[in-house]
């Protein structure tokens, strides 16, 4: 079965910080990962997503991830919050092979500090 | 992007009652829809699949006879709370595969309250 740990439940940072949130996933198969972002009394909404390809992705609002295969880790990352970027984060698995079933983290709460 | 809607987005019952809650894919046609519950401060976990036409797949834990789930078209999927109790509520959130995309998207959700 499929399992996705995030390891940072609460994150506070100020503005212009830098932001890396870890996601480990445990799949003996081939993957689709992404990252959803829920802020603050709205709906998930898809950050960014690897599929295949560069392991390093660019999604939206200046968020990047990197897919390390030997790691099983798929990290959010992006060079400097601001204060809109407040929201619960949540990394999420898929098995590639055809059953859509995705398997969510925990979240990581994070706060950006005007 | 795709977009799903859910509704009602509030519902207040009363304990015992059922409570029917729709999930719509508006410009695409949903294969697969999903549905998931989450509870304050945690995760979304899912609750069953389920395609167009056939029979929802609960995960396990899930009971089938107190969420009733019907897949009648491929853009409509509901989920029915049957006779809630106060432990049912929860934040209600579907999902939707289809029109060649891999990814799901998802609705804005429900929140149910049961009193």
């Amino acid at each position: 079965a499929q399992s996705v740990s995030q390891h940072n439940h609460h994150v506070i940072l100020s503005e212009a910080a830098s932001l890396e949130l870890g996601c480990n996933y445990s799949y003996g198969g081939t993957v689709n990962l992404f990252w959803y972002v829920q802020y603050p009394g709205q709906h998930l909404q898809l950050l960014l997503k690897y599929f295949s390809g560069d392991p390093l992705v660019k999604g939206i609002k200046g968020f990047e991830a990197e897919f390390i295969k030997s790691k099983f880790s798929f990290n959010l990352r992006k060079p400097s919050v601001q204060w809109s970027d407040t929201a619960e984060y949540f990394c999420a698995v898929t098995d590639s092979g055809g059953y859509q079933k995705v398997t969510f983290g925990t979240g990581t709460k994070l706060q950006v500090i005007p | 992007g795709a977009v799903v809607s859910q509704h009602p987005s509030w519902v207040i019952c009363k304990s015992g009652t059922s409570v029917k809650i729709e999930c719509r894919s508006l410009d695409f046609q949903a294969t697969t829809m999903f549905w998931y519950r989450q509870f304050p401060k945690q995760s979304l976990m899912l609750m069953a699949t389920s395609n167009e036409g056939s029979k929802a797949t609960y995960e396990q834990g899930v009971e089938k006879d107190k969420f009733l789930i019907n897949h009648a078209s491929l853009t409509l999927s509901t989920l029915t709370v049957t006779s809630a109790h106060p432990e049912d509520s929860s934040f209600y959130i579907c999902s939707a595969v289809g029109g060649g995309a891999a990814e799901q998207f998802f609705g804005p959700g429900t929140r149910l309250t049961v009193l």
